[in-house]
This record gives structure tokens, C-alpha cells and sequence, in this order.
């Protein structure tokens, strides 16, 4: 079946340092591609998000690049602080709509991978 | 806070008890979803409503029950669970495409069935 998933499940930095998490995505269908952040005790949290037909976004110290050819998608993260360590998954949107007229977005997630910045 | 709101944020229940999660949205969202979170799985989608009909249902054991009275609030009713149940329930709304900027996640109900 369709899948999104992560190479790493772990990564440690010290803090100052760039991050990069990875993820591979098998659904070429999908419309968006979004990482979310997800702190202890609480629920996935919008970080950035990209369209299928771009390879490049850039936030406030977020970079998102998607790799169509072969299905890759990354997070980048420059100068990460302490505040930056929890968990971030990859998900890919598909856009439905139902046979009543409705619509909606089905997310699908990837494992996610512990990010943990030293000081 | 999200703009979702899910309630309790804790439940220990027993196998042979009945008990409901509620997650509440005023963000004018039109669709609603059930995921579960257990540890080392990616998110799994249970449910998903939009405007308050049932358009997915992913294998769901019949334990579990949702319910969408309107477009502000969802519920998921359960009834006679099992231990590997145990989990984190979130609750998530978006508008009508699930546009990213629109897909809100609420803190989740940690459920633990002893």
C-alpha cells in the first residue's frame, strides 16, 4: 500500500548546528506535503508545507525541499535551539472528494524521527 | 491552544467499562477526524467526517464508535476495549480541501484500558 516513511528515527545535534530530516514518500498522487512538530503531551503542530508542483519552500528558519523524481522529502532546520528538540513527522495530504458532494484532506504519516538539540 | 479542544486529557478505563471522547472545534472547519498515535506507529486515520457525515472508516473495530451531531464536535464512544488499545486519541479538523494551513490537531486524549 501507499506509504510515507523516515530513514532516521533519531537524530541529536548541538545546539547552533543545521538539522536535516528525511523522509521517502510512495503516493505520487498527493497534492501537499507537510511536517509537523510534535512536543511532549501535545498533538502534531503545522510547521511548513509544500505543493506537489514545487521543489523548494522556505520559512523562518525552515527550508522544505521535495524531490519528485525520487520521491524524497526533507526538513531543514538552521541554527536549532533547545526549543526545536521533539518529534517531527512528514505527512503527505490527498485532496477527496465524497460522493455527497463533501470534501475533505487525508493525511498519512510517516513513523517521525526524535530530533534532541544539546546546548 | 490549537482551536481544538479535546476532553479528557487522561482516561484509565477498564475492559468491560463505556466512555467518550470529545473534541470540539470553532475554528469553521467542515471536516473532523478520529487518529490514534500508539508508540512507535505512525499515526493511523480512524474516522473522518465531513460535514457531519461519515466518509471513512478505516477498519475500525466496532469498539469504537464515533459520532458527529454537527460540525463543531465529535465523539468517539468506547465500549468493551481491549489493552492493546491503549493509545494517544487526536482529534483534528480542516477546511474543505485539507489545505495544510487549515489541518488543526488537538492535544489528545492518553488513553490507557487496564
Amino acid at each position: 500500500g501507499e506509504s510515507v516513511g523516515l530513514h532516521l528515527p533519531t537524530l541529536s545535534v548541538q545546539e547552533g548546528d543545521n538539522s536535516i530530516i528525511n523522509c521517502a514518500y510512495s503516493n505520487s498522487a498527493s497534492d501537499y506535503f507537510i511536517w509537523y512538530k510534535q512536543e511532549s503531551g501535545k498533538g502534531p503542530q503545522f510547521i511548513i508545507d509544500i505543493r506537489s508542483n514545487m521543489d523548494k519552500r522556505q520559512g523562518q528558519r525552515v527550508t522544505v525541499l521535495l524531490n519528485k523524481t525520487v520521491k524524497h522529502l526533507s526538513l531543514q532546520i538552521a541554527a536549532t535551539q533547545p526549543g526545536d528538540s521533539a518529534v517531527y513527522f512528514c505527512a503527505e495530504n490527498f485532496g477527496i472528494s465524497s460522493s455527497g458532494g463533501t470534501s475533505y484532506g487525508k493525511l498519512t504519516f510517516g513513523q517521525g524521527t526524535i530530533l534532541t538539540v544539546h546546548p | 491552544e490549537t482551536g481544538v479542544t479535546q476532553t479528557p486529557r487522561h482516561l484509565v478505563m477498564g475492559m468491560t467499562n463505556k466512555k467518550s471522547l470529545k473534541c470540539e472545534q470553532h475554528l469553521g472547519h467542515n471536516a473532523m477526524y478520529w487518529y490514534k498515535q500508539s508508540a512507535k506507529k505512525p499515526l493511523e486515520l480512524m474516522f473522518v467526517y465531513s460535514l457531519e457525515e461519515r466518509v471513512e472508516n478505516n477498519s475500525v473495530p466496532s469498539r469504537f464508535s464515533p459520532e458527529c451531531p454537527n460540525s463543531s464536535h465529535l465523539f468517539l464512544h468506547l465500549h468493551t476495549l481491549q489493552p492493546e488499545d491503549s493509545a494517544l486519541y487526536l482529534c483534528a479538523s480542516s477546511s474543505s480541501w485539507g489545505g495544510s494551513y487549515g489541518y488543526t490537531f488537538g492535544s489528545g486524549t492518553r488513553l490507557t484500558v487496564v
